[in-house]
């Protein structure tokens, strides 16, 4: 029973290539992050949703949309792929609505690689 | 601006010590603090976490105390394994709904 789960595990394309990212978790959380880990290891917030609605969007470029269809999903798709988009992307949930601590849980990841 | 800063960025100790990690936040208005552990090329796992309310928190062979007035943070782990060697890395959440903002970690070794 994987909590948050993200696919693909590892992808390799090239640059100015579409791809996207999908998250899901079985929690029945609330709350939904996209995270990025460059090659210094160095974790970053991209977005988060909450009950579907962006509430965090840090300065990541327009070619990072997040899409959430449901409270369970959080993907993310990457237009015009470049080099710097090479990273680990981590997805994330908690529960941050009445009663809830935000303890977020992670995914296993996904390794982009641009080439 | 939160930062938050782990010192020191490598550790490694023989099997059998106990060790204690340190993490520093710069603004003491936060929510929660949160440990994880990070083994090579895999994701994150969720140690403890202690709310603002809270002083310390226990998980086995672990303890995360908190000093919020002080900005600091500690992760004891008595006992060390080879199994212990890791990244762990310290977070804050400054508000309950809020990102939570991580330190560059320490990565661990347990010399066998």
């Amino acid at each position: 029973d994987t909590a948050v789960s993200q696919t693909p595990k590892y992808l390799v394309t090239q640059m100015g290539n579409d791809k996207s990212i999908k998250c899901e978790q079985n929690l029945g959380h609330d709350t939904m992050y996209w995270y990025k880990q460059d090659s210094k290891k160095f974790l970053k917030i991209m977005f988060s949703y909450n009950n579907k609605e962006l509430i965090i969007n840090e300065t990541v470029p327009n070619r990072f949309s997040p899409k959430s269809p449901d409270k369970a999903h959080l993907n993310l798709h990457i237009n015009s792929l470049e080099l710097g988009d090479s990273a680990v992307y981590f997805c994330a949930s908690s529960h941050t609505g009445r009663g809830g601590v935000n303890e977020q849980f992670f995914g296993p990841g996904t390794r982009l690689t641009v080439l | 601006k939160q930062e938050v800063t782990q010192i020191p960025a490598a550790l490694s100790v023989p099997e059998g010590e106990n060790l204690v990690l340190n993490c520093s936040f710069t603004d003491s208005a936060i929510y929660n603090l949160q440990w994880f552990r990070q083994d090579p090329g895999k994701g994150l796992t969720s140690l403890l976490l202690i709310q603002s309310s809270q002083r310390e928190q226990t998980s086995g062979r672990l303890n995360a105390s908190l000093d919020k007035s002080s900005g600091r943070s500690t992760l004891y782990i008595a006992a060390s394994q080879p199994g212990d060697s890791a990244t762990y890395l310290c977070a804050v959440t400054p508000g309950r709904d809020d990102k939570i903002i991580f330190g560059k970690g320490t990565r661990l070794h347990i010399l066998p």
